[in-house]
């Protein structure tokens, strides 16, 4: 079946540590993107790419970093930098409808725990 | 003004009530709209999306648009605790990123 993996699905990071989050999808989709989720806050994007290397920042991109080497893979790595990284990541990709609309399909998501 | 406002609720309704679920916008621009249903700890999964103005049915789901007003609305007809879940609406202006509103959390009891 076609969709799209994350991995770790549970993740603890001790502080000043990098972690990177995985990102797969078999939907042969162009664009992927990453969210945080926090409690109240909905979902808040950090990083998109629409094309083989390139991306461009969400609206909460400090602190993080990703890479797109290949059409399938969109790695997310929260860098020490990043104050706050506690939270729920979710990855997604999407492909045009014959209509226009940007429908976005998302992983089972990664919580990321800072100790 | 955020560009996309979501009531949090909770909102608890028994087995089989119409619940309707809205959502207010800024962004005269977008086109697209769309609703996302979230189950605890698992990614959203899309319920349906419309272009423009208009109703659009799926099952026991309607989603309504109404630009002038800037307002959108899912209604959920006999509703079943299964459909206990935190509902997402979307909207872009079409080809990019999209913008959430924060979520609806909505417990059905049996």
């Amino acid at each position: 079946d076609g969709g799209i993996t994350q991995s770790p699905k549970y993740l603890f990071r001790k502080e000043g540590q990098n972690v990177t989050l995985s990102c797969e999808q078999n939907l042969n989709h162009d664009a992927m993107y990453w969210y945080r989720q926090d409690p109240g806050q909905g979902l808040r994007l950090i990083y998109y790419s629409q094309i083989v290397n390139d991306f461009q920042k969400g609206d909460i991109a400090e602190g993080y970093s990703v890479s797109r080497e290949k059409k399938e893979s969109f790695p997310l790595t929260v860098t020490s930098a990043q104050k706050n990284p506690t939270a729920f990541y979710l990855c997604a990709s999407s492909t045009l409808t014959g209509s226009g609309a940007n429908v976005l399909t998302f992983g089972a998501g990664s919580r990321l725990t800072v100790l | 003004q955020k560009e996309v406002e979501q009531d949090p609720g909770p909102l608890s309704v028994p087995e089989g009530a119409i619940v309707s679920l809205n959502c207010t916008y800024s962004n005269s621009a977008f086109q697209y709209f769309m609703w996302y249903r979230q189950y605890s700890r698992k990614g959203p999964e899309l319920l349906m999306y419309t272009y423009s103005s208009g109703n659009k049915e799926d099952g026991r789901f309607t989603a309504q648009v109404d630009k002038s007003s800037k307002y959108i609305s899912l209604f959920i007809r006999d509703s079943q605790p299964s459909d206990s879940a935190t509902y997402l609406c979307a909207m872009t202006t079409g080809g990019t990123a999209l913008i959430f509103g924060k979520g609806t959390t909505l417990s059905v009891s049996s």
